[in-house]
């Protein structure tokens, strides 16, 4: 059992848009930022998402990301079959003082 | 730029030993925390262990707790991870990130399998 809850899959088709969620509490989501990480098949995961809504350098502007409360959450616009992924949710955990990942989603573009 | 490199994973048995590198470069390496983290076959992520910059201070996920050990080798830009009494679920690929407070990691190396049987 992941500390961060994620739905196990979503899927949309191309140019739709998708939301993913990520579900924590008081020491994790609720008082730290959010980080999204996105793993291609074979490949090494990529941050896509930090401080909550800050794309990297590189990341195109179909991604955001946003937080209330002990929830966070990942949108996807203009849905390519490229974006399809795993994305995982990542924060620090005050009472684990360790950081915390969700369980992952496995996005499918039909 | 950055650029992460994974060694030293391989086939090992139950309660054997292995120590994991990762060679770093593109980047002040002393400057930045470094992290493992790593992926199960069929599962997700879970950070293992992350080291700062100055090696002082050391943080464990309480599955790995007593059995692996995070060292850095500033001189060498070279990160470490020693894995002993290991277990059929620490089967897993394990990366090397840069990064640490806040779960944020920025740069992530291509990863290297290490695999528990006997």
């Amino acid at each position: 059992q992941s500390v961060l809850t994620q739905p196990p899959s979503a899927s949309a088709a191309p140019g739709q848009r998708v939301t993913i969620s990520c579900s924590g509490s008081s020491s994790n989501v609720g008082s730290n930022t959010v980080n999204w990480y996105q793993q291609l098949p074979g490949a090494a995961p990529k941050l896509l998402i930090y401080t909550n809504s800050q794309r990297p350098s590189g990341v195109p502007d179909r991604f955001s990301g946003s937080k209330s409360g002990t929830s966070a959450s990942l949108a996807i616009s203009g849905l390519r079959s490229e974006d399809e992924a795993d994305y995982y949710c990542a924060a620090w955990d005050d009472s684990l003082n360790g950081a915390v990942f969700g369980g992952g989603t496995k996005l499918t573009v039909l | 730029e950055v650029h992460l490199l994974e060694s030293g994973g391989g086939l090992v048995q139950p309660g054997g030993s292995l120590r994991l590198s990762c060679a770093a470069s593109g980047f002040t390496f002393n400057n930045y925390a470094m992290t493992w983290v790593r992926r199960a076959p069929g599962k997700g992520l879970e950070w293992v262990s992350s080291v700062l910059g100055s090696a002082l201070n050391t943080y464990y996920a309480d599955s790995v707790k007593g059995r692996f050990t995070i060292s850095r080798d500033n001189s060498k830009n070279t990160l470490y991870l020693q894995l002993n009494s290991l277990r059929g679920d620490d089967t897993a690929v394990y990366y090397c990130a840069r990064g640490f407070p806040l779960a944020h990691f920025d740069n992530w190396g291509q990863g290297t399998l290490v695999t528990v049987s006997s």
